[in-house]
Parts: structure tokens; C-alpha cells; sequence
């Protein structure tokens, strides 16, 4: 099937640490996106890429790096300079950057 | 810069009962793209329906019907005849066309629903 995965569905990471969210893609979308979510919040644009080799920082984008090697691949690293990591990461794909995004699962960060 | 605000923080409503849902939206420009989406309890974001801005024809799909209003910057969303699995957070967010805000979302910060049998 189609769709956007995102792994691992929960994560937990102690202070100080980077980990790496994955988010692949089998739609052959161009543009890709990573979202913050927060408790009883909208979502908040973290980076975007529209191709491979190219991407742009969105509203909240310190403390996280971003690849995209890879037209299906869009990998998101929370740093240690984050400094409120614990969140609700959802990563989404587009075809051109005005149709409708199609969003994964999402990834559920906490901090220990 | 844009805006998406959604006043509606939580909504309750009894199974059967159409419930709406506001949203009023901010930009300059002329351009633009308004959509609405669900978030189940399970997280995935469910694409509803994108409607642009030289279109104002309101539109119906089975329940769910969306009013588009220009002139009061406004896109409400009516559920009619709720049932339980409508229960989920509603989005309301806006794209705009060109620029350096190519592809970016800003959502509004949702509405809940709570369809009780």
C-alpha cells in the first residue's frame, strides 16, 4: 500500500542525547515535511524539503537537522540544543507544495 | 502573516446531532488554499477536503459539508448526523500560493469533538 510510514511510533531519549526519526515515503511525492504538535495545539512547521539535496528551515526549526537524500527518505534529528523535546512528531508529503499534504502515523517523543 | 484561529476549543454533542465547526482565517494575499483535517485518536492526520480561494462553491460529501465564505474570511465545516466515530480533532489550516511560503501549513489549533451514543 501507498502511504507514508514514520518510525518508531513511541521513543524515549534521556537528556543530552540525539536520536533520529524516520519518515519514508512510497507515494513519489516531491515535497516532504516535518510538524511539531504539542498538547492542545495545532501543528507547527519544523523543516521542508520540495526535492532532494534541498531544504528549508520552517517556523520552530532550532535545535533539529534535517536530510533528504533520498526522494522517499526525509530523516528528522532532535538535538540536545532542543530544549522542550517531548512532542508528538508527524511527518507528511505533497505532491507540489499546494495540493493537499498526506500525513504518517506520527512519532511520540519523551525525554527522560 | 497568516493566521488559522479556530475558537472552538471543545465541542460535545449527542450521537445524531450536527455539530459545525468555525474557522476564521488571515492573509493578504489573494491567492491561497484553505483545508480541514481529522486527527482519530490514533494521530494520522485524515485529509478532508482543500478548497482555494477563487472558489467559493460550497460543497457537500456524504455527512460533512463546508461553507466558504470570502467575505467574512471564513471556512466552517458541518458534521450532520454525528456519530461516534466522527469523535477526533479538526484542523482547520491554510497554504499560501507562492513565495517563500511555498508549502508551508498553518494549522489552526483544533477543534474537539466528542460524539456521546
Amino acid at each position: 500500500d501507498g502511504g507514508i510510514t514514520q518510525s518508531p511510533k513511541y521513543l524515549f531519549r534521556k537528556e543530552g542525547q540525539n536520536v533520529t526519526l524516520s519518515c519514508e515515503q512510497n507515494l513519489n511525492h516531491d515535497a516532504m515535511y516535518w510538524y511539531r504538535q504539542d498538547p492542545g495545539q495545532g501543528l507547527r512547521l519544523i523543516y521542508y524539503s520540495q526535492i532532494v539535496n534541498d531544504f528549508q528551515k520552517g517556523d520552530i526549526a532550532e535545535g533539529y537537522s534535517v536530510s533528504r537524500e533520498k526522494k522517499e527518505s526525509f530523516p528528522l534529528t532532535v538535538t540536545s540544543a532542543q530544549k522542550n523535546p517531548t512532542a508528538f512528531y508527524l511527518c507528511a508529503s505533497s505532491i507540489q507544495g499546494v495540493t493537499e499534504a498526506f500525513f504518517g502515523q506520527g512519532t511520540r517523543l519523551t525525554v527522560v | 502573516a497568516q493566521k488559522v484561529t479556530q475558537a472552538q476549543t471543545e465541542i460535545s454533542v449527542v450521537e445524531k446531532e450536527d455539530v459545525t465547526l468555525d474557522c476564521v482565517y488571515e492573509t493578504r494575499d489573494t491567492t491561497y488554499y484553505l483545508f480541514w483535517y481529522k486527527q482519530p485518536p490514533s494521530g494520522e492526520l485524515v485529509f478532508l477536503i482543500r478548497r482555494n480561494s477563487f472558489d467559493e462553491q460550497n460543497e457537500i460529501s456524504g455527512r460533512y459539508s463546508w461553507n466558504f465564505q470570502k467575505s467574512t474570511s471564513s471556512f466552517n465545516f458541518t458534521i450532520t448526523a454525528s456519530q461516534v466515530v466522527d469523535s477526533a480533532v479538526y484542523f482547520c489550516a491554510l497554504r499560501l500560493a507562492g513565495g517563500d511560503s511555498w508549502g508551508k501549513l498553518q494549522f489552526g489549533a483544533g477543534t474537539q469533538v466528542v460524539v456521546t451514543p
